[in-house]
C-alpha cells in the first residue's frame, strides 16, 4: 500500500462542473507533486510544493488551481475542464524540496470529462 | 530541452531470461537517475536510484542499473526474470537540485510462464 493517499479514486465530471482532487501524506515530506499521466504515456510534472508554497508551475491553464493547506495536504481544483483533461492525476511527495529524494506516488485519480 | 529516452517500448521474455533495458537522457549537468515500476493497477514504485558514488546500484526484486556517464546512460538490468516482473518500467531523470522529475515514455514487459 502507498503512503500517499488520494481521493476520490474516480471521478467523473462535466465540464462545467467544479471539483477538487485530495493527496494526503503523513510521512513529514515537504514537498508535494501534482502529475498528469495519459494512457500509455509518462507521468508529467504540473506543480510542485515546497514547504506549501508553489514553487513550480509548468505552464499548466487556470482551469487547474493548486492548493496546499498544510504540509500534509495536497488538493487540485478542477473547473470547466476539457475532455482532454481526461487523464490519471498522480499525487507524490517527497521528503526536502531541491529534488536529490526519491519520491512516493499515490493510486491516483482517474478523472473522465464528459 | 532535458528528454529522457526509453528505446525498447515493449519487451516480451520468457522466466528466466535475462533482461535489459535502456535509457539514455540529454542535460548536460549532474543528474540523480530512477527506475520506477509501475504494476497492473498499481502506484509507481521506486525500483533503485543513483545519486553519486558506485554507478552499479542494486534495487529491489533482484534488479541492478549502471550509470555510465559519457554515455548519459542508466540501463536497468535482471538476470532472471519472472512472470510477476510484468509491468510498466519508467527511467526517469532529477537535474541536481531542482524538484523536477522527467520520466522516460515508459517500457512494458511481458514475462510468459
Amino acid at each position: 500500500d502507498t503512503e500517499v493517499t488520494q481521493t476520490p479514486k474516480h471521478l467523473v465530471m462535466g465540464m462545467t462542473n467544479k471539483k477538487s482532487l485530495k493527496c494526503e501524506q503523513h510521512m513529514g515530506h515537504r514537498a508535494m507533486y501534482w502529475y498528469k499521466q495519459k494512457a500509455k504515456k509518462p507521468p508529467e510534472l504540473m506543480f510542485v510544493y515546497s514547504y506549501e508554497k508553489l514553487s513550480i508551475n509548468e505552464s499548466v491553464p487556470s482551469r487547474f488551481s493548486p492548493e496546499c493547506p498544510n504540509s500534509s495536504l495536497l488538493n487540485l481544483h478542477l473547473h470547466a475542464l476539457q475532455p482532454e483533461d481526461s487523464a490519471l492525476y498522480l499525487c507524490a511527495s517527497s521528503p526536502a524540496a531541491g529534488g536529490n529524494q526519491p519520491q512516493h506516488f499515490g493510486d491516483g485519480t482517474r478523472l473522465s470529462i464528459l | 530541452a532535458q528528454s529522457v529516452s526509453q528505446h525498447n517500448h515493449h519487451v516480451i521474455l520468457s522466466e528466466a531470461a535475462s533482461l535489459e533495458l535502456g535509457c539514455n537522457y540529454s542535460y548536460g549537468g549532474t543528474v540523480n537517475l530512477f527506475w520506477y515500476v509501475q504494476y497492473p493497477g498499481q502506484h509507481l514504485q521506486l525500483l533503485l536510484k543513483y545519486f553519486s558514488g558506485d554507478p552499479l546500484v542494486k534495487g529491489i526484486k533482484g534488479f541492478e542499473a549502471e550509470f555510465i556517464k559519457s554515455k548519459f546512460s542508466f540501463n536497468l538490468r535482471k538476470p532472471s526474470v519472472q512472470w510477476s516482473d510484468t509491468a510498466e518500467y519508467f527511467c526517469a531523470v532529477n537535474p541536481y537540485n531542482t524538484d523536477k522529475l522527467i520520466f522516460g515514455t515508459g517500457t512494458r514487459l511481458q514475462v510468459f510462464p
